[in-house]
C-alpha cells in the first residue's frame, strides 16, 4: 500500500470562490484519480490524472470547473472553481499503486456557504 | 458494462451479532473484487480483496469469497463491534484494464452496544 495525504482535510468556503486541493503520494505512481462523494452517496469519478498528459474527465465534469494539475509522479492538485453550495462534497484523491488496486487519501471535506 | 449491486442499508445490529452484506456484480471479463470501508469522517480504506474465483479475502475479522458461479462477493464477520460502524463499499476492477474501480452504492452498518 502507500500513504496518500490530502490537504486541506476540511474547509468552509464562500460561494463564488475557488479552492485547490493537494494530494501527495509517498511513492511514484503513474495513475492518480479524483473522486467526488456527495453527502450519503457513493463515489463519482471526476477525472484521471496521469503524469505528462492532460487529465481525462468523466462525463459531466469539465476542465473549466475542475482544473487538475499533475506536475510529477507523486503529486496532483484539483481545483474546484467558482463554487456553489452544490459543490459541497468530499473530494477524494486516489492512486494506482499496483496489484490491480487503488488506494485513497483521507478526503477533503468541503462545505460551500 | 460493469456494475456492482449492494444490499440497501442501513444495516443495524447489536454488538457480537453476525454480519452479512451482500454484493453481486456484472462484469465482461475477469475482475478483481474489493471491499472498502469508510469510517465516519474519514476517507476510504481498502478492507480486503480477491483477484480470482474461489479466493477468500480477509482482514480484521471480515471475510469475503469470490464466487464466480453466483457473481457474488458477500462480506461477512462473525461478531461485529461498535467500532465496525461505517459505510462499506463493494467494488470491482477489470484485470489488465484501466484499474478504475466500479463502486456499489455503499451499505451503512450501525452497531449498537
Amino acid at each position: 500500500s502507500a500513504v496518500i495525504s490530502q490537504k486541506p482535510s476540511r474547509d468552509i468556503c464562500q460561494r463564488g470562490t475557488s479552492l485547490t486541493i493537494q494530494c501527495q503520494v509517498d511513492s511514484q505512481v503513474t495513475m492518480m484519480f479524483w473522486y467526488r462523494q456527495q453527502p450519503g452517496q457513493s463515489l463519482t469519478l471526476i477525472a484521471t490524472a496521469n503524469q505528462g498528459s492532460e487529465a481525462t474527465y468523466e462525463s459531466g465534469f469539465v476542465i473549466d470547473k475542475f482544473p487538475i494539475s499533475r506536475p510529477n509522479l507523486t503529486f496532483s492538485t484539483l481545483t474546484v472553481s467558482n463554487m456553489s453550495p452544490e459543490d459541497s462534497s468530499i473530494y477524494l484523491c486516489s492512486a494506482y499503486i499496483g496489484g490491480n488496486t487503488i488506494y485513497f487519501g483521507e478526503g477533503s471535506w468541503l462545505t460551500v456557504v | 458494462g460493469n456494475s456492482v449491486t449492494q444490499m440497501e442499508g442501513p444495516v443495524t445490529l447489536s454488538e457480537e451479532a453476525f454480519l452479512t452484506i451482500n454484493c453481486t456484480y456484472t462484469a465482461t471479463g475477469y475482475p478483481s473484487l474489493f471491499w472498502y470501508v469508510q469510517y465516519p469522517g474519514e476517507g476510504l480504506q481498502l478492507l480486503l480483496k480477491a483477484t480470482k474465483a474461489d479466493d477468500k479475502g480477509s482482514n480484521k475479522g471480515f471475510e469475503a469469497t469470490y464466487r464466480k458461479e453466483t457473481t457474488s462477493f458477500h462480506l461477512e464477520k462473525g461478531s461485529v463491534q461498535v467500532s465496525d460502524s461505517a459505510v462499506y463499499f463493494c467494488a470491482l476492477s477489470e484485470t489488465g484494464g484501466s484499474y478504475i474501480p466500479t463502486f456499489g452504492r455503499g451499505t451503512s452498518l450501525i452497531v449498537h452496544p
